[in-house]
């Protein structure tokens, strides 16, 4: 049973730039959800996707936008890239129905410069 | 607004010695309540929840924890630390129950050192 996978595992960018980042959920999973982790702090919400539409959105600026596919897997798209945008990207996957725990992949390492 | 807060950045144990790592919350409603543990460049692993029912839950690796009303807490314990269980360890409140939103909120996250 595979798990929560993400690609690319790191990723240097310059600032300006743009990025995409992906996932696909855990086997059986509908929901995804994405977070971004600063250097020693707790994971912040960014957005979540069910039904390939965004149902919840975290206090992220519209340059950080998503997709969802039919299969599940997801987007995260970052434009215009920061300095602050640096960190770890982690995507999670969960079933709207529950249990509600979300499982968590082993996230993107995204340095800009 | 729906938190939570884990009070202490550093927990230092002994090996074999009883383990806590501490979060309260606050939240409107029915809280539900998660643990994960987050080794060195790694994603975040799930521990174990509160959802309803009994306020001692057991989860993953000897951990389990205690839901606490009145004291709005719920901390994270195992009875016999090991080397093995330093690492960073986050408690997570789920903002919403509405159907179809997951959102999860977390603490700023405990580091764990065990010292053989």
């Amino acid at each position: 049973d595979a798990g929560v996978t993400q690609s690319p595992t790191h990723l240097i960018k310059t600032r300006g730039q743009q990025v995409t980042l992906r996932c696909s959920p855990k086997s059986g999973h509908d929901t995804v959800s994405w977070y971004q982790q600063a250097l020693g702090q707790g994971p912040q919400f960014i957005f979540q996707y069910y039904e390939e539409e965004e149902r919840q959105r975290g206090n992220f600026p519209d340059r950080f936008s998503g997709h969802q596919f039919p299969n599940y897997s997801s987007e995260l798209n970052v434009n215009a890239l920061l300095l602050g945008d640096s960190a770890l990207y982690l995507c999670a996957s969960s079933l709207v129905d529950g249990p509600y725990e979300q499982y968590f992949g082993p996230g993107t390492r995204l340095t800009v410069t | 607004a729906q938190s939570v807060a884990q009070p202490e950045d550093q927990v230092n144990v002994a090996e074999g010695n009883p383990l806590t790592v501490k979060c309260t919350y606050s939240v409107s409603g029915n809280p539900y309540l998660f643990w994960y543990v987050q080794y060195p460049n790694r994603g975040l692993q799930f521990l174990l929840k509160y959802i309803t029912g009994d306020n001692l839950v057991k989860g993953s690796y000897g951990f389990e924890a205690e839901f606490n009303k009145s004291q709005t807490s719920f901390h994270l314990k195992k009875p016999s630390a090991l080397v093995s269980d330093s690492a960073l360890y986050f408690c997570a409140v789920r903002l919403s129950l509405t159907y179809g939103n997951n959102r999860l909120a977390f603490g700023k996250g405990n580091q764990v050192v065990v010292i053989p």
